[in-house]
This record gives structure tokens, C-alpha cells and sequence, in this order.
């Protein structure tokens, strides 16, 4: 099983949209979770933190669920440039070393 | 955020030569640099963590003697492919992680070098 999981897709959705990835994660001493966008061809970008108590930046919303080891991404009125890839991440802290696992990412195509 | 380069952006070599990538951390000074390999259509695999001032961790599978990590300073590191082949072609990527206080956890990643191995 891989240690993060996640459907690459592609989602194919009509501009101003309402798009959800997901993800799991396999090792459950893990602390610490993100959300990059990575464009094609280049590196991979912050997107967001993501914590239990779920959280909110601007038309990006996501969730935590340590229980069932689910990290959720909402996007909200997709726009043309949301296109990318969205990674999610996880780092299992200092005793893992501090490393981050990256999952294969979803792929997002935002249509007009 | 802070910045972090890489250079050379992309490069093109023949088969059984060595290239270097360069890593620096151009605003804060980074004791644990990264280095990521990722292959078409793949995820990110971490190859190894670089620390200034010792030897470089690597990840299970990844040979230490072909991908050489010189971290000399907190600027600084290098990755050296040595006798590179054609299944090395890839997208390498370092990121580096600020001290701690500084974006907990976070780390700043490089515009990636390109490698393509004639």
C-alpha cells in the first residue's frame, strides 16, 4: 500500500465549478499535512496547511480527518488557472526525520 | 516565501558522464536541504536528505556512490549524478528546510533541474 494515496484523475470540470480531491495516508504517527499545486513542468508549490479543525483560504478549503487518515481538498468556483496538479503531503515529523511524502497527485483541467 | 535555485535549469549530457546540480537557499540559511527525484507522470521520491557539515541520508534504493551530496555550507548543496546513464533522465528537485522557529515543518522547494542523458 502506498503511504499516500490519491486518484490522479484527470477531473475534467467546466470553469466556476465545485471540485473535491481526496486523500489517504497509510502511517498514522504522521503530524503534519499539506496541499501543493505543482504546474507542469515545474516544482512543486505550498498550497496550504491542512488541520483537523479544517481550514479555509479563499476559494480553497481543506480537511482533516485523523481518524480515518483523510485529507480533503475543496475548490470553489474553479477558475481557468486552478489547472495543475494538486499533491497532497504528509510529513510524519521528527521521528521520521522530518521528510515529506508526496502522494502521485490529481490532476485538475479547469474548461471553459 | 523564501527562495531557494537550482542551477542549471535543465541540462542535456551523454551517457556516462557526470553532471552537478547546485541548490542554494538565497534568503535564510538551511541546515537539511532535500533532494527529489520525479519521473513523468510519477510522484516526487525523495532521494536523500543533505546536512550541512555531515554525510548526506539516503533513501533505501538510491546508490550512494552514483548520486554524490556535498552539503559544505548552509547556502549550499550539490548533487553530483556520476557516469550518468538514460533511465537517470528526470526531474530533479532540492528543497530546503528553514531553521527551526522559522515555518514549522515547511519546506521551500527549487525551480527543479531537467536532466536528459543521451
Amino acid at each position: 500500500r502506498k503511504e499516500v494515496e490519491q486518484d490522479p484523475g484527470p477531473f475534467n470540470v467546466p470553469e466556476g465549478a465545485t471540485v473535491a480531491f481526496n486523500c489517504t495516508y497509510s502511517n498514522s504517527a504522521s503530524q503534519s499535512f499539506f496541499w501543493y499545486r505543482q504546474d507542469c513542468r515545474k516544482e512543486p508549490k505550498l498550497l496550504m496547511s491542512v488541520y483537523s479543525s479544517g481550514n479555509e483560504d479563499g476559494r480553497f478549503t481543506a480537511q482533516l480527518n485523523r481518524a480515518s487518515q483523510y485529507i480533503s481538498l475543496l475548490i470553489r468556483d474553479s477558475k481557468l488557472s486552478d489547472s495543475a496538479t494538486y499533491l497532497c503531503v504528509v510529513n510524519i515529523g521528527v521521528g521520521g526525520g522530518n521528510k515529506l511524502t508526496f502522494g502521485t497527485g490529481t490532476q485538475l483541467k479547469v474548461e471553459l | 516565501g523564501a527562495v531557494v535555485s537550482q542551477h542549471p535549469s535543465w541540462v542535456i549530457c551523454k551517457s556516462g558522464t557526470s553532471v552537478k546540480i547546485e541548490c542554494r537557499s538565497l534568503d535564510f540559511q538551511a541546515t537539511t536541504m532535500f533532494w527529489y527525484r520525479q519521473f513523468p507522470k510519477q510522484s516526487l521520491m525523495l532521494m536523500a536528505t543533505s546536512n550541512e557539515g555531515s554525510k548526506a541520508t539516503y533513501e533505501q534504493g538510491v546508490e550512494k556512490d552514483k548520486f554524490l551530496i556535498n552539503h559544505a555550507s548552509l547556502t549550499l548543496s550539490t548533487l553530483t549524478v556520476t557516469s550518468a546513464h538514460p533511465e537517470d533522465s528526470s526531474f530533479y528537485i532540492c528543497s530546503a528546510r528553514p531553521p527551526p522557529g522559522l515555518a514549522p515543518n515547511e519546506q521551500f522547494f527549487g525551480p527543479g533541474t531537467r536532466l536528459t542523458v543521451l
